[in-house]
């Protein structure tokens, strides 16, 4: 099982430019969130995909979108960027529905620096 | 209002000494609780569920209080190899899992 991956683990983007970042869930998962980090802050929920929409969301600008695939992969785009938008972009895969408590698993991460 | 509120820390504590970590949440509805411990520069990765009776993991409890929305980590005998970012984590999930995160709490262990 090769958990959560996200590619591409680093990223250097200029101001006003547009980014796309990819997620493969956990074998079995069919739910992807993603989170923002920003330095010495938790992650921030951004959104959330399940049959390939949008079920929920945090407070994150239409700048943000998603999409789902259906083999559950997933991708976050940001438009326009901007110096603020550079942390830790984090994606977390986990049942929709389960049984009792369940976790998430995150994958290592996409580090974004905007200049 | 934040879902999930920690003390940010930092806490430094030496070796052996016992650590108490608070977190509150807001939503009355929230399902399932965690710790999550997350390294510099790395991923959260899950230490431990918090169940309502209380749970221990070797040198790490969790207690939950549902009257008073408080979660809470205590970690006996603390070594270095626990410094880490600890995070509370809320599932809000009465429409499907929703993970929720605090804003962690900074632990260094020192020699």
């Amino acid at each position: 099982d090769a958990g959560v991956t996200q590619s591409p683990t680093h990223l250097i983007k200029t101001r006003g430019q547009q980014v796309t970042l990819r997620c493969s869930p956990k074998s079995g998962h069919d739910t992807v969130s993603w989170y923002q980090q920003a330095l010495g802050q938790g992650p921030q929920f951004i959104f959330q995909y399940y049959e390939e929409e949008e079920r929920q969301r945090g407070n994150f600008p239409d700048r943000f979108s998603g999409h789902q695939f259906p083999n559950y992969s997933s991708e976050l785009n940001v438009n326009a960027l901007l110096l603020g938008d550079s942390a830790l972009y984090l994606c977390a895969s986990s049942l929709i529905f389960s049984q009792g408590a369940t976790e998430a698993f995150f994958g290592q991460g996409t580090r974004l620096t905007v200049v | 209002r934040k879902e999930v509120e920690q003390d940010p820390g930092p806490f430094n504590v030496p070796e052996g000494a016992t650590v108490a970590f608070n977190c509150t949440y807001s939503n009355s509805a929230s399902q399932s609780f965690f710790w999550y411990r997350q390294d510099c520069r790395k991923e959260p990765k899950l230490l431990m569920s918090v169940y309502s009776s209380g749970n221990e993991d070797g040198r790490f409890t969790a207690q939950l209080n549902r009257a008073s929305q408080y979660i809470s980590l205590l970690i006996r005998d603390s070594k270095l190899s626990d410094s880490a970012t600890y995070l509370c984590v809320v599932n809000i999930g009465y429409t499907g899992n929703q993970f929720y995160f605090g804003t962690g709490t900074s632990l260094t262990v020192i020699p």
